[in-house]
């Protein structure tokens, strides 16, 4: 899989739009962008994921460039409760759907203030 | 439905002796994956269960660490004999296939003394 270059830490006033960047250069076709998120002491939690279209769910948007090489998290009205560590991840996928292991790398501690 | 539950949530072991961590999946997921991370470090890829069968066992770290998912249905992680080096948060997750999310647990802390 290939790798993915995000920035350690970010920070975002709440109410706003947080948007979290995700470069990854040597993504190949057959690649779908994942992000993921890990509230502290819990487990990662799914966000979105794309292939090459941006795509919108009821959490977030997704940005990807033309090219596939970055992408962005949108979070529109960021709250306090997304403080979180924020995962761009990039995977393979077979038959049409993603498969196997993620691959995690440090993520993007986003704080979100008052 | 009920999401991924890992029990216990907490292990505190003295090196050396053995320690079980169970995963339940969400009912109907035949995926299951277990992950970990230790102190200061990323979250590593364990393996990756597809039914019984060990799809992936790529980042099992050494053969102290045994997974076993008999039925298809839940899972264990044994370690034995548990080192220093095992403390960590151990994940466990599970997705349908076809589908592309992972479903993640809320861990369980182990310590090793």
């Amino acid at each position: 899989d290939a790798k993915t270059t995000q920035p350690p830490s970010m920070d975002c006033a709440e109410g706003r739009a947080a948007n979290l960047p995700c470069n990854h250069s040597t993504i190949s076709g057959n690649e779908y962008v994942y992000w993921y998120r890990q509230i502290h002491s819990q487990g990662p939690q799914y966000i979105i994921h794309g292939l090459k279209n941006n795509e919108t769910n009821e959490m977030a948007s997704l940005i990807i460039t033309e090219d596939r090489k970055s992408s962005t998290l949108i979070l529109p009205h960021a709250t306090l409760r997304d403080t979180a560590v924020y995962y761009c991840i990039v995977r393979g996928f077979a038959g049409g759907t993603s498969y196997g292991k993620l691959t995690f790398g440090q993520g993007t501690i986003l704080t979100v203030h008052p | 439905e009920a999401g991924v539950t890992q029990f216990p949530s907490h292990s505190v072991i003295e090196k050396g002796q053995t320690v079980t961590l169970r995963c339940d999946p969400i009912s109907g997921h035949d995926n299951l994956y277990w992950y970990r991370r230790v102190m200061g470090k990323e979250i590593k890829f364990l393996l990756h269960f597809v039914k019984e069968s060990k799809q992936d066992e790529s980042g099992m770290p050494n053969n102290r660490f045994l997974a076993e998912r008999t039925g298809g249905t839940y899972s264990t992680l044994k370690v034995q004999p548990a080192e220093l080096e095992d403390s960590g948060v151990y994940f466990c997750a599970s997705s349908r296939t076809g589908r592309n999310e992972q479903f993640f647990g809320p861990g369980t802390r182990l310590t090793v003394l």
